[in-house]
């Protein structure tokens, strides 16, 4: 059963810290991981989409990476604002026969306080 | 530009009465379609997938069903509605895979 762990989740932390967020996955045949956030009763952003054969994307304040071997992804926050505050989903997605299918994990909720 | 229209946003419908939510894309053709549920507490929950017009797959067995009857609508449908269907639902679309997906705004759905 393929199956996407999040960890912590649920973070709070003061403005202006980094943070890592952090995905893992158990079946290392993954075509692309994605990022998203959630606002409350809102649906999915897209932050940033890392294809198997790159290692991490980088968007403003956000950098994801993609470690296959060991089944991992971290989505890093930089310099973190009150407006970062929301809940951040990871996808895998395993490509191939599977029709673009992604595996969520549970989310990391993320409280940034002034 | 590519967009995705999904709607009611909000919704309550008593048991026994049926459903029917409306997903469009805008900008593409010929894209991948799928409905997800979140359900409180719970993860996103792929329900229904679709790669063209009148082909739909199904991922668990469920009291929905799903119909693409042009190439960018997506309806998501049922007969009576159970307490069990309460939940966010969300539609997607793919179109390349570099690109990723694509999600709606959602539609939450209240069954009382």
């Amino acid at each position: 059963k393929q199956e996407v762990t999040q960890i912590p989740a649920a973070l709070s932390v003061p403005e202006g810290e980094n943070l890592v967020l952090n995905c893992s996955f158990t079946d290392s045949a993954i075509y692309n991981l994605q990022w998203f956030r959630q606002d409350p009763g809102k649906g999915l952003t897209s932050l940033l989409l890392i294809q198997s054969s790159q290692r991490e994307q980088t968007s403003g304040r956000l950098n994801a990476s993609l470690d296959k071997s060991s089944g991992r992804s971290t989505l890093y926050i930089a310099a973190s604002q009150p407006g970062d505050s929301a809940t951040y989903l990871c996808a895998r997605w395993a490509g191939g026969t599977s029709y673009g299918k992604l595996t969520f994990g549970q989310g990391t909720i993320l409280t940034v306080h002034p | 530009s590519q967009t995705i229209h999904q709607w009611p946003a909000t919704l309550v419908q008593p048991v026994g009465s049926p459903l029917s939510l409306e997903c469009t894309v805008e900008g593409t053709s010929n894209p991948n379609l799928y409905w997800y549920r979140q359900a409180a507490g719970r993860g996103l929950q792929l329900l229904f997938y679709s790669v063209g017009i009148g082909q739909i797959s199904s991922e668990v067995p469920q009291n929905l069903s799903a119909s693409r009857p042009q190439d960018r609508q997506f309806i998501l449908s049922s007969k009576k509605l159970l307490l069990s269907d309460s939940g966010f639902y969300l539609c997607a679309w793919m179109r390349q895979v570099v690109y990723g997906y694509t999600f709606g705004s959602g539609t939450r759905l209240t069954v009382v």
